[in-house]
Order: structure tokens, then sequence, then C-alpha cells
């Protein structure tokens, strides 16, 4: 069974630009999360899309938003980039069966630089 | 109020040898799931091991074991007979109940170097 996709690997953008990245789950997992991976702030939850529903939000700002389609592909966007933006993104999919005994399997990861 | 911590920044093992990576969590929910992770240079999260709050008996998964001391709020990473492959940031994670739908919280990681 294949594993977590993530495009594109790597990102280069500028400040003010905007940017979409794209995660494919584990066939048959529903509950895609995203999360944002920096040296200063370690990992932190972003958003959980299931069934092309927002279930749950972290403490980011608007800029950052996602979306799930109905094969359970999901995409992350992110407005008016800042130098703070700069990170690894990593998307995590699960089966969400349970959720306190459900694994969250992770994609590669897009490593994002905003100049 | 940190809900995981993971005390060792950085830790040397030598190859072959046994190396336990610590771990500490908080959380009032009765049930909850406890998961270890590895994260080489390449960036990729890999999942080890995971421990339920109900379950009986300690976690393990070839060369991985979990020590979990409920009581204590401990489930520390037993690695065995350790690999240079093994060399890799590991993390401690936690997930609680249905309110925090799709999160898990992580640990500030230990970066392990298995010396040769």
């Amino acid at each position: 069974k294949a594993g977590v996709t993530q495009t594109p690997r790597y990102l280069i953008k500028t400040r003010g630009q905007q940017v979409t990245l794209s995660c494919s789950p584990i066939s048959g997992h529903r509950s895609v999360s995203w999360y944002q991976q920096t040296p200063g702030q370690g990992l932190q939850f972003l958003f959980e899309y299931f069934s092309e529903t927002q279930r749950n939000k972290g403490n980011f700002p608007g800029r950052f938003s996602g979306r799930q389609f109905s094969n359970s592909r999901s995409e992350m966007n992110v407005s008016t980039l800042e130098l703070g933006d700069s990170a690894l993104y990593l998307c995590a999919s699960s089966l969400s069966q349970v959720e306190n005994t459900d694994t969250q399997y992770f994609g590669p990861g897009t490593r994002l630089t905003v100049l | 109020a940190q809900k995981i911590t993971q005390t060792q920044p950085g830790m040397f093992v030598q190859e072959k040898e046994a190396v336990t990576l610590d771990c500490t969590y908080d959380t009032s929910d009765p049930s909850y799931g406890l998961f270890w992770y590895k994260q080489p240079s390449s960036g990729e999260m890999i999942f080890l091991i995971y421990q339920g709050s109900y379950d009986q008996q300690n976690a393990t998964e070839g060369r991985y074991s979990l020590n979990f001391q409920k009581a204590r709020k401990s489930a520390n990473l037993v690695i065995s007979a350790s690999q240079l492959g093994d060399s890799a940031m590991y993390f401690c994670a936690m997930r609680e109940d249905n309110t925090n739908a799709g999160k898990s919280t992580f640990g500030d990681g230990t970066t392990l170097t298995v010396k040769p």
C-alpha cells in the first residue's frame, strides 16, 4: 500500500506570494492533518479534515487555509507569505476510527522557503 | 504547561548497545494514545510504536519497546541493539479524546547519534 505523498517536496517563494501544498493520504484513510515544523516552535498542528470537513484547527492566522476533496486528498494554502512561514509542512493521514488510538502516518513533507 | 516533555535534547549510544529515550506526558483524559516517531535528516516522520492508556502490557515492535509507567506518566522508548541507521531525531507524541480530532501533540524531540 502506498504511503502518504506530498507535492511539491521543495518550494521557494518570496514574501507576499501565496502557495498551495498537496497531500494524498494512504488509500482508505479519511482523516488528513497538517503540521508545521520549525526549529524554534517544533511541530505545531495546523488543521484536520475528515470527509471534506474541517474538524479541528490549530492556532494559526487566517492566511493558512485548507480543504479536502471527495477522494480524501487535501491541499493547504498560505496566502501573503511571510519570512516566518519558512518551515517543513507535514501532512499525516489516519483511518480516524477512534481518535486516541488512531496512528497518524506522515508524508515526506514539503520544505517551504520564503525569501 | 507542556503536554509532552522530552528532557534529552541529544543522546549518544555505541553501536549494538541499548538506549532509552525519555518521555513524560500530562493529560487529564483517562483514554489517550502515546506514539513514538523517528525523523531522519530527510524529514519524513516514521511511525515506530504505539501504547494505549488502557494497555496492560508494554508495547514492543522489533527492536523498539515502550516502557509505559502510567502512574508516573512516562512512556520511554527503548531501542535495543542500536544500529548506525538509528541516528535520527525521535519524537514522543500523544493523542487525546475526540474533541481534538486529528491532533497529535509532540515533544521537542531527542537527537540520537549512534557511534560506530
